[in-house]
């Protein structure tokens, strides 16, 4: 079973605290992805690798950076978290290759930011 | 610009019933895939039903199907014999088949059972 884990499922910080939220893989899978989850908005794209310190940017990259220093790990930082980036974060990976494969997806982490 | 639409923010359906979520996207692409993803309380997104758009034939997972009509460019999906398990937030999801990474998820539906 492919497992995609992420740091924490819950996180609370203060305003202007750098947050770091950690992604992990077991299957060797060359891509990897972060999203935010907001109700009625579906899952935005913030950035997504497709290799060891190579990133890309997505679709909502503002206040947000990554990290990708191992094929297993990705990491996302909020450089100085704000009230609007409240929000539930899903890490995924899949193989970097054509066809219908699928994305797998860690439980989630529901940071609030007061 | 690819889109997805899920015009159902909410949907309940009795147990043993059938059910059908709606889903339209946006694309100018010939070759691309069509996903369900179902997202229960508090636990991990997983995927449900995948369509190939090359595919004619509807795609089948035990209780859950597609009806993938590629001109109208609606992918529905059917819950059969609906169960207390379904009960979920199902995404629609669209990716390009010649794009290794980027996919785009529509607004998810939440479906209720009721016993």
């Amino acid at each position: 079973d492919v497992k995609v884990t992420q740091s924490s499922r819950y996180l609370v910080k203060r305003t202007g605290e750098k947050v770091f939220l950690e992604c992990v893989q077991d299957m060797d899978h060359e891509n990897m992805f972060w999203y935010r989850q907001d109700p009625g908005l579906g899952l935005r794209l913030i950035y997504f690798s497709y290799d060891v310190k190579m990133k890309e940017k997505g679709d909502i990259p503002e206040g947000y950076s990554v990290s990708r220093e191992k094929k297993e790990r990705f990491s996302l930082i909020l450089e100085s978290a704000s009230t609007n980036q409240t929000s539930m974060y899903l890490c995924a990976s899949s193989p970097r290759q054509a066809g219908s494969y699928e994305q797998y997806f860690g439980p989630g982490t529901r940071l609030t930011v007061t | 610009a690819q889109t997805v639409t899920q015009s159902q923010p909410e949907m309940s359906v009795q147990e043993a019933e059938t059910v059908t979520l709606s889903c339209t996207y946006d694309t100018s692409e010939s070759d691309y895939y069509l996903f369900w993803y179902k997202q229960p309380p508090s636990r991990q997104m997983i995927l449900v039903i995948r369509q190939e758009a090359y595919k004619q034939q509807n795609a089948t997972e035990n209780r859950f199907s597609v009806n993938f009509q590629k001109a109208a460019k609606s992918f529905s999906l059917k819950i059969s014999d609906s169960q207390l398990g379904d009960a979920a937030m199902y995404f629609c999801a669209y990716r390009v088949g010649t794009s290794y990474d980027k996919v785009i998820f529509g607004p998810g539906t939440s479906l209720s059972v009721i016993p």
